[in-house]
């Protein structure tokens, strides 16, 4: 079964500081993965995608590691602000359908408090 | 940010009605998708197209229904809401392959009382 899980469920952290969130998945034949944030209230904005052939790639103070070994990723995000408060949502594409079905872990829920 | 709108934002509404979610986007995108989210959850898909006249049922099995005349335009219908419908409705849209991104909507909050 296809499946994404993702840790911590929630995490607190203050202003500043870094933080790293992780996604296990069993997705197969894997296409790519992505990294979402969406903000309550909203629709998810995509970080990051990394294909199979890639082991990282950064969008700011965000980066992205892949082990498709292992079939892991994680997120790190760098000296923390206020904004970066949101569910943050891994998702893996197959390829094995013309749509590329997406599966959607459930999020980490980060809070940054002053 | 993407230009791909939902209204309304939010609908609170009493069991029976008949309900549209509107959801509209200006990139010319082939494929879109109706998603729904319920709070803490994972996203489920419930609706996609690959383009007009071309409507599909998703994983998440839905009394919803869809339609595809337009481009642009992927309205989502229920005919008779129930409190079991309220939920977080989420549209999305993507280009014909090769490209991986989807784009996704604010959303709809729907509650039925």
């Amino acid at each position: 079964k296809n499946q994404v899980e993702q840790s911590p469920q929630s995490l607190i952290i203050l202003e500043g500081k870094n933080c790293t969130l992780q996604c296990n998945y069993t997705v197969s034949p894997f296409s790519n993965l992505r990294w979402y944030k969406q903000d309550t209230g909203r629709g998810p904005v995509s970080l990051t995608i990394m294909t199979f052939s890639e082991n990282t790639k950064s969008n700011g103070r965000y980066t992205a590691t892949l082990d498709a070994d292992t079939k892991q990723s994680s997120l790190h995000i760098t000296a923390s602000q206020l904004s970066d408060s949101a569910s943050y949502i891994c998702v893996v594409s197959d390829r094995g359908s013309t749509l590329g079905r997406l599966y959607f872990g459930r999020g980490t829920q980060l809070t940054v408090w002053p | 940010e993407a230009d791909i709108y939902q209204t309304p934002r939010y609908l609170v509404i009493g069991t029976g009605k008949k309900i549209t979610l509107e959801c509209s986007q200006t990139m010319g995108h082939d494929k879109m998708y109706w998603y729904q989210q319920d709070p803490g959850m994972e996203l489920h898909l419930i609706h996609y197209s690959y383009g007009v006249n071309s409507t599909e049922k998703g994983d998440l099995s839905s009394e919803s229904t869809v339609s595809r005349i337009r481009t642009e335009h992927f309205p989502l219908t229920l005919e008779s809401a129930r409190p079991s419908h309220t939920s977080q409705y989420l549209c999305a849209s993507s280009p014909s392959a090769p490209s991986y991104e989807q784009y996704f909507g604010p959303g709809t909050r729907l509650t039925v009382t």
